[in-house]
C-alpha cells in the first residue's frame, strides 16, 4: 500500500496570509490526525478526523481548522498566519483499535 | 490530557554502548506507544504496550511497561549509528481520538 502523502512539502508564506495543507491517508484508513512539530514545543496534537467528523481538537486557536472528505483525504487550514506558526505539520492516518500512527513526510511551513 | 514526560532529553553514547530512555506519567496509562524519528524524517511506529509489566523485544530494542502502568522504558543494547534519532513515547486518549506525545529523547551515537 502507498504511504501517507502530504502536499505541498515546503511552503513559504507571509504573516497575515492563509494556507491550506493536504493529506492523503493510507487506503482504508478512516482516522486522520494532524500534528504541529516545532523544536520548542515538540509534537503537538491539532485535531483528529474520523469519517468526516472532527472527534477531538488540541489546544490551538480557532485560526487552525481542518476537514475530511468522504474519501478520507484531509485538509488543514491556518488563517492569519503568525511567525510562530512556522513548523513542520505532520499528518498521520490510522486504524482502530490500535490507532498506530502512520505519519506522512510533513509540510514544512515557514512564515516570514 | 495529562502530559507524559521523558528523560533524558539528550543522550550521547559511543557506538556499542547501551541506551535507555524513560517515559513517565502522573496518571495510569491505558497503553503506551513508542516512535522513532530519524533526523529530517517523520515519526515511525515501533511498538505498543498494553499490559501491566509487559516486556517486548525487537532485536536489540527492549520495551517495558511498568507494573503500575505509569511508566515505560526503551532500552537499546549495543547501539549502532543507525539508532540515531529521537525516540518518543505517546499515550492514546479518548479511544484513538488523540495522542499525547512526550518531548522525546534525542540519541546521538558516536562511531
Amino acid at each position: 500500500k502507498a504511504g501517507v502523502t502530504q502536499t505541498p512539502r515546503y511552503l513559504i508564506k507571509t504573516r497575515g496570509q492563509q494556507v491550506t495543507l493536504s493529506c492523503s491517508p493510507i487506503s482504508g484508513h478512516r482516522s486522520v490526525s494532524w500534528y504541529q512539530q516545532t523544536p520548542g514545543q515538540g509534537l503537538q496534537f491539532l485535531f483528529e478526523y474520523f469519517s468526516e467528523t472532527q472527534r477531538n481538537k488540541g489546544n490551538f486557536p480557532g485560526r487552525f481548522s481542518g476537514r475530511q472528505f468522504s474519501n478520507s483525504r484531509s485538509e488543514m487550514n491556518v488563517s492569519t498566519l503568525e511567525l510562530g506558526d512556522s513548523a513542520l505539520y505532520l499528518c498521520a492516518s490510522s486504524l482502530p483499535p490500535v490507532y498506530e500512527q502512520y505519519f506522512g513526510p510533513g509540510t514544512r511551513l515557514t512564515v516570514t | 490530557g495529562q502530559q507524559v514526560m521523558q528523560i533524558p532529553q539528550y543522550q550521547h553514547v559511543q557506538e556499542g554502548e547501551d541506551f535507555t530512555t524513560y517515559c513517565n506519567s502522573s496518571t495510569t496509562l491505558s497503553n503506551i506507544q513508542w516512535y522513532k524519528q530519524r533526523p529530517g524524517g517523520h515519526p515511525v511506529f515501533l511498538i505498543q504496550l498494553v499490559k501491566s509489566g509487559e516486556v517486548k523485544k525487537q532485536k536489540r530494542l527492549t520495551f517495558q511497561f511498568g507494573e503500575a502502568k505509569k511508566n515505560s522504558s526503551l532500552h537499546i543494547t549495543a547501539t549502532q549509528t543507525t539508532d540515531v534519532g529521537t525516540y518518543f513515547c505517546a499515550r492514546l486518549e479518548n479511544y484513538g481520538q488523540n495522542f499525547v506525545f512526550g518531548p522525546g529523547t534525542r540519541l546521538s551515537v558516536l562511531p
